[in-house]
């Protein structure tokens, strides 16, 4: 059964600084692995698509890199802002429409 | 907008009432899910349907009853639930990723159940 771990699970930054949430997962037989971000009391939106061919996604500010073989995503934000504060998740696509998600990070960015 | 739509947004029931949830994408997906997600808990997958037939039912009691008539549309009938089932239920969708190489999830914003 896939897990999938994200740390840490929450963070607090000043403004401006450059950040880093981790991801690993169990089962390297992933489709893809895609980054969430999600607003209190709200829905997912999707921020990254990484398939399990590719080595890297960006997005603006947002860098996302996958190491399927070690079961590894990460998910790079440049110069945080108070309105990247939110809760990140990271979720892998296996066969069978299982998309599996993380326990988040929590991150708040203070001004 | 992620072109997946739920709702109600918020319900409260009681533990004798019977409620359902809905939720229609537009997107031309075929896969949709439930996924429950309460506090401090990591999101839960409830149901999985492709191509209108269930795939995957993850363990879920049966006071939950989903149903895809169609594609685009996903319910999720509620009867005699209890006070340890409030929490957000999220509705997804995608493509089928046994078919296609892009399997991007789009979700609701969610319905917020309170059973009192």
């Amino acid at each position: 059964k896939q897990e999938v771990t994200q740390i840490p699970a929450a963070l607090s930054v000043p403004e401006g600084e450059n950040l880093v949430l981790n991801c690993s997962f169990t089962d390297s037989a992933i489709y893809n692995l895609q980054w969430f971000r999600q607003d209190p009391g709200k829905g997912l939106t999707s921020l990254l698509l990484i398939q399990s061919s590719q080595r890297e996604q960006t997005s603006g500010r947002l860098n996302a890199s996958l190491d399927k073989s070690s079961g590894r995503s990460t998910l790079y934000i440049a110069a945080s802002q108070p309105g990247d504060s939110a809760t990140y998740l990271c979720a892998v696509y296996n066969a069978g429409n299982m998309l599996t998600f993380g326990g988040g990070t929590r991150l708040m960015v203070k001004p | 907008e992620t072109g997946v739509t739920q709702t109600p947004r918020h319900l409260v029931m009681g533990m004798t009432n019977k409620k359902s949830l809905k939720c229609e994408q537009h997107l031309g997906h075929n896969a949709m899910y439930w996924y429950k997600q309460s506090a401090k808990k990591p999101l839960e997958l409830m149901f999985v349907y492709n191509f209108k037939e269930q795939t995957e039912n993850n363990s879920v009691p049966s006071r939950f009853s989903p149903e895809c008539p169609n594609s685009s549309h996903l319910f999720l009938h509620l009867h005699t639930l209890q006070p340890e089932d409030s929490a957000l239920y999220l509705c997804a969708s995608s493509q089928d990723p046994t078919t296609a190489l892009n399997t991007e999830a789009f979700f609701g914003q969610g319905t917020r159940l309170t059973v009192v």
